[in-house]
């Protein structure tokens, strides 16, 4: 059965310090695969996502995901927070197959920024 | 500016009582979708539509009732039979029918029962 795993619920750091995000998930078939970000009482807005050709994406505001289809993982990643970062990450994924529609979700990891 | 609008922002409710929370898109996305969501839990599907005058039930639509009679409109109304209705709401739309597609999501309403 399709599923998604984010293996930390709170991730706290410091400012200007490493954050990777951890997201696997299982599936029989090949997949799509979506990061999203929710800030404080917002909607969720699309971070970054993979579909298909390199396996790296990287989205505007210096994130970065990696589909590693032997480990069925697709973490995030970004060299040096901000404080701006503060937010709610959310994976996501659909499996590429016949005419599915519906994203299965993970439960979502906390990234906290402090100063 | 194009976009999805959720009204009200903050919704309360006595218990007993069916309510209608509003989803509008001026985005011309044939897709449309609400989710539910509660601390922990992440985003949970209620109904998605993928064309006027069609929806589909996703995996918690027990107590809850949707239409689809305009493209941009998707209301969902909360009905007495839900058992526990506080939480947030999200709905969100796409451009094409299938799930690779970008969501988009509006704001969110917050749904409180007393």
């Amino acid at each position: 059965a399709q599923s998604v795993t984010q293996l930390d619920s709170q991730v706290p750091v410091f400012e200007e310090a490493p954050v990777e995000l951890r997201c696997n998930y299982s599936s029989s078939v090949s997949v799509y695969l979506f990061w999203y970000v929710q800030y404080p009482n917002q909607g969720l807005q699309l971070l970054l996502k993979y579909l298909s050709g390199s396996t790296l994406v990287e989205s505007i505001n210096g994130f970065e995901a990696e589909f590693n289809k032997s480990q069925t993982s697709f973490h995030l990643r970004k060299p040096s927070v901000h404080i701006s970062d503060t937010a709610e990450y959310f994976c996501a994924v659909s499996e590429n197959a016949g005419n599915n529609r519906k994203l299965i979700w993970g439960l979502g990891t906390s990234l906290a920024v402090n100063p | 500016d194009g976009g999805i609008t959720q009204s009200p922002k903050y919704l309360f409710r006595k218990e007993g009582q069916n309510v209608t929370l509003s989803c509008e898109q001026n985005l011309n996305h044939d897709a449309m979708y609400w989710y539910r969501q509660d601390p922990g839990q992440g985003l949970r599907l209620i109904y998605y539509s993928q064309i006027v005058n069609d929806f589909q039930k996703g995996d918690i639509a027990e107590g809850y009732s949707v239409s689809r009679e305009k493209k941009e409109s998707f209301p969902l109304t909360v009905t007495s039979a839900q058992k526990n209705p506080t939480a947030f709401y999200l709905c969100a739309s796409s451009t094409g029918q299938f799930s690779y597609n970008e969501q988009f999501f509006g704001p969110g309403t917050r749904l409180t029962v007393l």
